[in-house]
């Protein structure tokens, strides 16, 4: 069974921080996906990452797939309150499925 | 940009009775996938389907589930005798191969009384 444990699951921070939110696994995955979530809403796909050691930026966000593909982190440079939300990451199993973690709840005070 | 849709929104059912969740997958996709979240828990994969069978199933999904693409834009979860645990959110995702990454849908909220 594969798991992917996502750390840490609540973070407040001031407006201009830095953060990383990471996801590990002890299982490889195909290719992992990071999604953010809104209250009563589905997860909207940020980014996929498929080869190991890959590193995609989209604006301050930055993404990073370990090189073995068993784990994860997400960078958020200068946080905004606008990036406040829910953070998911899934790891892809073959083309069947996605293995979810608990999530990042991220808090971004103004 | 192409979405997937999914109605509706809010389910309520009394337990016990047969409850069908509809989803219109993203039009070119041809992979997709029934997750459920309950409350305060992780998303968890229920089934994912292509070339119109089953391709794999979690143990949550048992003889009480079934899908279907009954014709060529719609995919659907039925829960034949609903259960107070079935309670959740329930989300719908395509793809466009299979390892292609995932997009969801808002999802339905089923509350079991």
């Amino acid at each position: 069974t594969q798991l992917l444990e996502q750390s840490p699951q609540f973070l407040s921070i001031q407006e201009g921080e830095n953060l990383t939110v990471y996801c590990n696994s002890s299982s490889v995955f195909s290719s992992l996906q990071w999604y953010r979530q809104e209250p009563g809403e589905g997860p909207v796909l940020l980014v996929t990452v498929v080869t190991g050691g890959e590193v995609k930026k989209l604006k301050r966000l930055t993404f990073q797939f370990g090189d073995a593909r068993k784990d994860s982190s997400l960078h958020i440079t200068a946080a905004q309150p606008g990036d406040t939300g829910l953070y998911l990451c899934a790891g892809a199993v073959g083309a069947q499925k996605l293995v979810f973690g608990q999530g990042t709840r991220l808090t971004i005070n103004p | 940009e192409p979405e997937v849709t999914q109605t509706p929104s809010h389910q309520v059912t009394q337990m016990g009775q047969e409850v069908i969740l509809r989803c219109v997958p993203i039009s070119n996709h041809l992979y997709f996938y029934w997750y459920r979240q309950i409350l305060g828990q992780k998303v968890e994969f229920l089934v994912s389907f292509y070339n119109n069978e089953i391709s794999e199933k979690s143990e949550i999904f048992d003889d009480q589930f079934s899908v279907e693409r009954p014709d060529g834009s719609n995919f659907t979860l039925k829960i034949r005798s609903t259960k107070l645990e079935d309670s959740a959110m329930y989300f719908c995702a395509s793809s466009a191969v299979g390892e292609q990454p995932q997009h969801f849908g808002d999802g339905t909220r089923l509350s079991i009384l």
